[in-house]
């Protein structure tokens, strides 16, 4: 099974702050990474899917970027709002792995 | 508007089964992969299973092979998990999502349920 190693584990962050998540896989997926936001009690929600394609109506401040092992999700600037956990998971072979989750909390 | 809702959790003893439901309305469901996902208490989010449009097509993680089936109805909008032999290490929620395809062959799940709470404990 391919593995996905996210970093860092949790992040606090203020509002308006720029802020970067990193995935890792243990082999190469080329772009076939998806990026998800969850919130506590409730289910997840794609953002970014093809590594650096914006899901529809996710606000342009979400972006993606990375190919082969490594993938970044980058909020450009914080809203209340994004305060959640997000999980990376590749889609290149069953099993579709995720990543272990980045808990995003407000400083 | 496109929604999936699941239904069927509950407390069950080790050993015992579990069958899940998921009721798929908005969009013409024998179109879809559709696939169900668990998060055990407190921790991510693990892939368990998914079924092609005609339910040809199915594919288990090591953790439930033998034990569930995924199964559809697609004449009733339904997709299914009957759930044997569980272990405790089962107790999660359950969601089931549509997976949808971009491109050539590029997949992810763009609607959720909200999911079904399932607790294995004696």
């Amino acid at each position: 099974d391919i593995q996905m190693t996210q970093s860092p584990s949790s992040l606090s962050a203020s509002v308006g702050d720029r802020v970067t998540i990193t995935c890792r896989a243990s082999q190469s997926i080329s772009s076939y990474l998806n990026w998800y936001q969850q919130k506590p009690g409730k289910a997840p929600k794609v953002l970014i899917y093809a590594a650096s394609s914006l899901q529809s109506g996710v606000p342009s401040r979400f972006s993606g970027s990375g190919s082969g092992t490594d993938f970044t999700l980058t909020l450009s600037s914080l809203q209340p709002e994004d305060f959640a956990t997000y999980y990376c998971q590749q889609s290149i072979t069953t099993p579709y792995t995720f990543g272990q989750g980045t808990k995003l909390e407000i400083k | 508007q496109v929604q999936l809702v699941e239904s069927g959790g509950g407390l069950v003893k080790p050993g015992g089964s579990l069958r899940l439901s998921c009721a798929a309305s908005g969009f013409t469901f024998s179109d879809y992969y559709v696939t169900w996902i668990r998060q055990a208490p407190g921790k991510g989010l693990e892939w368990v299973s998914y079924i092609s449009g005609s339910g040809m097509n199915i594919y288990y993680a090591d953790s439930v092979r033998g034990r569930f089936t995924i199964s559809r109805d697609n004449a009733k909008n339904s997709l299914y998990l009957q759930m044997n032999s569980l272990r405790a290490e089962d107790t999660a929620v359950y969601y089931c999502a549509r997976v949808f395809r971009s491109g050539i062959d590029y997949y992810y799940m763009d609607v959720w349920g909200k999911g079904t709470t399932v607790t294995v404990s004696s």
